[in-house]
């Protein structure tokens, strides 16, 4: 399974932007970059993913590196409620995985400073 | 709202008991997942269902045994073989299981041994 490298922790004021890195070196082309996040004690939340293309949604941006080697999760106006582990995930096709399975690593854990 | 119920939020198990967690989603999704996390851990895979009738055993299967007789629900079971169950356990459902489909999370069963 290709692996993701993220910042153990993050800190950012509020309604400031925040960029989210991860590498993700090891990437094949089928696989597509998502990214959750999860408050303490709730279950993880999908934020958005994208495969070579930068994406956009009401919840933040996606910015992939034209080699899909790195990827950074944008949130535009941080707010306190922002405030969780952001994972980056990279999901493979369902042959190569069982049964299109999220595999987690440690995340990001972003705090917001009002 | 469509969404994804896990009950009970809070479970304590005696030893050699089992006990089952309960995971309905109303968003007719054909794909349900069962994750278990352990503190400051990624999620990690038990079992999986890609529809109604068949489901196959993710990365840590042993101890846990599911079943699939609607496509709202997938019960899991932690069984007395499971020798160390204290977790949260996090079901989760996608349309399918293919790479671009977000998955969908619960808000999680915390299990505790007495």
């Amino acid at each position: 399974d290709a692996k993701t490298t993220q910042p153990n922790s993050m800190e950012s004021n509020e309604e400031e932007p925040v960029h989210l890195p991860c590498n993700h070196s090891t990437i094949s082309g089928t696989d597509y970059i998502h990214w959750y996040r999860q408050l303490p004690s709730q279950g993880p939340e999908y934020v958005i993913h994208g495969l070579t293309s930068n994406v956009n949604n009401r919840m933040a941006s996606l910015a992939i590196a034209e080699d899909r080697k790195s990827s950074t999760l944008i949130l535009h106006r941080a707010t306190l409620r922002d405030a969780a582990v952001y994972y980056c995930i990279l999901r493979a096709p369902m042959i190569y995985n069982q049964g299109g399975k999220l595999i987690f690593g440690q995340g990001t854990e972003l705090s917001v400073k009002p | 709202d469509g969404g994804i119920t896990q009950s009970p939020k809070y479970l304590f198990r005696k030893e050699g008991q089992n006990v089952t967690l309960s995971c309905e989603q109303n968003l007719n999704h054909d794909a349900m997942y069962w994750y278990r996390q352990d503190p400051g851990q990624g999620l990690r895979l038990i079992y999986y269902s890609q529809i109604v009738n068949d489901f196959q055993k993710g990365d840590i299967a042993e101890g846990y045994s599911v079943s699939r007789e609607k496509k709202e629900s997938f019960p899991l079971t932690v069984t007395s073989a499971q020798k160390n169950p204290t977790a949260f356990y996090l079901c989760a459902s996608s349309l399918g299981t293919i790479s671009n489909q977000p998955q969908h999370f619960g808000d999680g069963t915390r299990l505790s041994i007495l």
